[in-house]
């Protein structure tokens, strides 16, 4: 069955402290891998898309980076606005079909 | 700002009401998605739209009805809701299969 789950749940940073969020996958036929933020109240924004293992991304403080069976976004230096919902996403055979994972809630303090 | 736009924000509507979420894009997407989110859960997708037509219907209740008038815009039509159909409701385009799906903000739906 195919699955996706993120780990931690949920994380607190003190800002500056740089860490990584982990989406593990069990997907066949992966066709791309989304990273998406939510802010409460608001839809998810496209933050990364990755195909293939070995790939990387970035963008200002996130780096994406994809393996056979998981991605990580590592945060370098975090702050306080970059707390959010950080949802990542599977695309499964030729479906335009997207499985989401439950999420990291990110909580960066002053 | 979302270049995805969904109205009403909120509605608040009872179970033998007859209601309509609009989505719009500017983007010139082909494809067009709705989802729900029920509080601190990932969305679901309901529906796919590839070129005006429903290609993905993810065995949801009859009392929602999608429509896609044209490539640009995206209705779902609401009849005889249950209070567990209470979510966000969520619009999506993407470029095509494969690409990136965009979000809109949502419509806070609640069942009374």
């Amino acid at each position: 069955e195919d699955q996706v789950t993120q780990s931690p749940e949920a994380l607190r940073l003190q800002e500056g402290e740089s860490s990584s969020l982990n989406c593990s996958y069990t997907v066949s036929g992966l066709r791309g891998l989304f990273w998406y933020r939510q802010d409460p109240g608001k839809g998810p924004e496209f933050l990364f898309t990755l195909y293939s293992a070995g790939e990387e991304k970035e963008k200002e403080r996130l780096k994406a980076t994809l393996t056979k069976k998981e991605s990580f976004l590592h945060i370098t230096a975090p702050k306080p606005e970059d707390s959010a919902t950080y949802l990542c996403a599977v695309r499964r055979g030729v479906t335009d079909k997207l499985i989401f994972g439950t999420g990291t809630r990110l909580q960066v303090f002053p | 700002d979302t270049e995805v736009t969904q109205t009403p924000k909120h509605l608040v509507m009872g179970m033998t009401n007859k209601k309509s979420l609009k989505c719009e894009q500017h983007m010139g997407h082909r494809a067009m998605y709705w989802y729900k989110q029920k509080a601190k859960k990932p969305p679901e997708l309901m529906f796919v739209y590839s070129y005006e037509k429903l290609s993905i219907n993810e065995s949801v209740p009859s009392r929602f009805s999608p429509e896609c008038p044209n490539s640009s815009l995206l209705n779902l039509h609401l009849h005889a809701l249950q209070p567990e159909d209470s979510a966000l409701y969520l619009c999506a385009s993407s470029a095509g299969t494969g690409e990136p799906q965009h979000f809109g903000d949502g419509t806070r739906l609640s069942i009374l």
